[in-house]
């Protein structure tokens, strides 16, 4: 079975710009979350979305937005760039949403730099 | 708000010997942690969990000990090999469904 995969691998965009990140869970698992990891600290929690609604929101402006399609797959929209976005985005998905056994699985991630 | 707490950011550990992580957290209600290993160019991969009516639980070479009075949970890793390099998260559910609260993660590095 194919675990979770994200696209684009690497990306550079300039500041001011748009971006979209994609995600692709794991085949039956209906709940997907987006982390931002910067340098040196851990994966930030963005959003949570299970059955194409948004669940679960952190800290972070709204700029940020995401949605989920009828598949479960998932795409992160950040608008008007800024230097700190750049960052390490890890997508994650499990079976169910809220259960804290269900273990969240990560893609590897998208490496987004904004210059 | 820093709920969960990694203060050592780097662990240099022989092959053969005992590595301990070590993970601090300041809100009580968490009742379930978990450990995440990461590798370079990869995302995290699962690594072990407990539950707060616990205070150990183990998977092979690791185990992971919880002490609910000091909020304190550590991972042991024995023996540990060079392959266990890696950075290493300890994690707890938040209460938004589908959040996980990270520490700032603790670079294991095993020389042969």
């Amino acid at each position: 079975d194919a675990g979770v995969t994200q696209s684009p691998t690497h990306l550079i965009k300039t500041r001011g710009q748009h971006v979209t990140l994609r995600c692709s869970p794991i085949s039956g698992h209906k709940s997907v979350s987006w982390y931002q990891q910067v340098l040196g600290q851990g994966p930030q929690f963005i959003f949570q979305y299970y059955e194409k609604e948004e669940r679960g929101r952190g800290n972070f402006p709204d700029r940020f937005s995401a949605r989920q399609f009828p598949n479960y797959s998932s795409e992160l929209n950040v608008n008007a760039l800024l230097l700190g976005d750049s960052a390490l985005y890890l997508c994650a998905s499990s079976l169910r949403r809220g259960v804290h056994t269900d273990t969240q699985y990560f893609g590897p991630g998208t490496r987004l730099t904004v210059l | 708000d820093q709920q969960v707490k990694q203060n050592s950011p780097s662990l240099s550990v022989q092959e053969g010997r005992i590595s301990i992580l070590n993970c601090d957290y300041t809100n009580s209600m968490f009742d379930y942690f978990l450990w995440y290993k990461k590798y370079p160019a990869e995302g995290p991969t699962f690594l072990i969990s407990i539950s707060s009516i616990k205070d150990k639980n183990e998977d092979g070479r690791f185990t992971v000990f919880l002490n609910k009075s000091a909020k304190h949970l550590s991972l042991h890793i024995v023996p540990s090999q060079p392959g266990d390099s890696a950075v290493y998260f300890c994690a707890a559910p938040g209460n938004q469904g589908g959040k996980l609260i990270f520490g700032q993660g603790t670079e294991l590095s095993v020389k042969p």
